[in-house]
């Protein structure tokens, strides 16, 4: 199975902060990663997939990059409402595998 | 309105057994594999099973934590998908999410149901 490797595990960032989580796969996988915005007491949802195209109605402040192995989701410009735990999943090798998560909190 | 709402959660004692379903609307259920992703206390994501659509004829993923204890099954008449939980061992405490993979990701999750497996 691949290995999803996030970091890093918590974050502390201030509002208007720019965030940056990064997303290390054990083997290459070819940009079929996705992100996903878990805020407290909520399930998961979609932010980005395909490693950088935005999911419906997710605002402009979430960016992804990467390729190969490394990859990242960037929050421009935070908010409150983005505190939230974010997870990393690669779709190129079954089983579709999970990162640890990013627990993202205001300072 | 995609939703997913998922039912029949419940505690359970070591190696009992519990049968979670699924029911969803809002969305063309008959073309998309639908999956049941778990989250332990605190924890992280795990994939727990999967099954595809009757085009890739129904074929069914499971972690190797469950195989051979637990069973998805999905009836395309009904738009619903089961999880068919035997033999549960203390570890397979968790938020279960039923979720619909429109992509090869996971697009919409329900709300979640817990299982506590305890003696």
């Amino acid at each position: 199975d691949i290995q999803m490797t996030q970091s890093p595990a918590s974050l502390s960032a201030s509002l208007g902060e720019t965030v940056t989580i990064e997303c290390r796969a054990s083997e290459d996988i070819y940009s079929n990663l996705a992100w996903y915005q878990q805020k407290p007491g909520n399930s998961p949802q979609l932010l980005i997939y395909d490693a950088n195209s935005l999911a419906d109605g997710v605002p402009s402040r979430f960016s992804g990059s990467g390729s190969g192995t490394q990859y990242s989701l960037k929050i421009n410009s935070l908010q409150s409402e983005d505190v939230a735990s974010y997870f990393c999943q690669q779709y190129n090798n079954y089983p579709w595998t999970f990162g640890g998560g990013t627990k993202l909190e205001l300072k | 309105e995609v939703q997913l709402v998922e039912s029949g959660g419940g505690l359970v004692q070591p190696k009992g057994s519990l049968k979670l379903s699924c029911a969803a609307s809002g969305f063309d259920f008959n073309s998309y594999g639908m999956s049941w992703v778990r989250q332990a206390p605190g924890k992280g994501l795990d994939l727990v099973a999967d099954i595809s659509s009757k085009s890739y004829n129904y074929a069914t993923y499971y972690a190797d934590s469950v195989k051979d204890r637990f069973t998805i099954s999905r009836d395309d008449s009904q738009s619903m998908v089961y999880l068919q939980m035997d033999n549960l061992k203390t570890e397979d405490t968790a938020l279960y999410y039923c979720t619909v993979e429109v992509g090869d990701y996971f697009d919409y999750w329900g709300q979640g149901v817990m299982v506590t497996v305890s003696s």
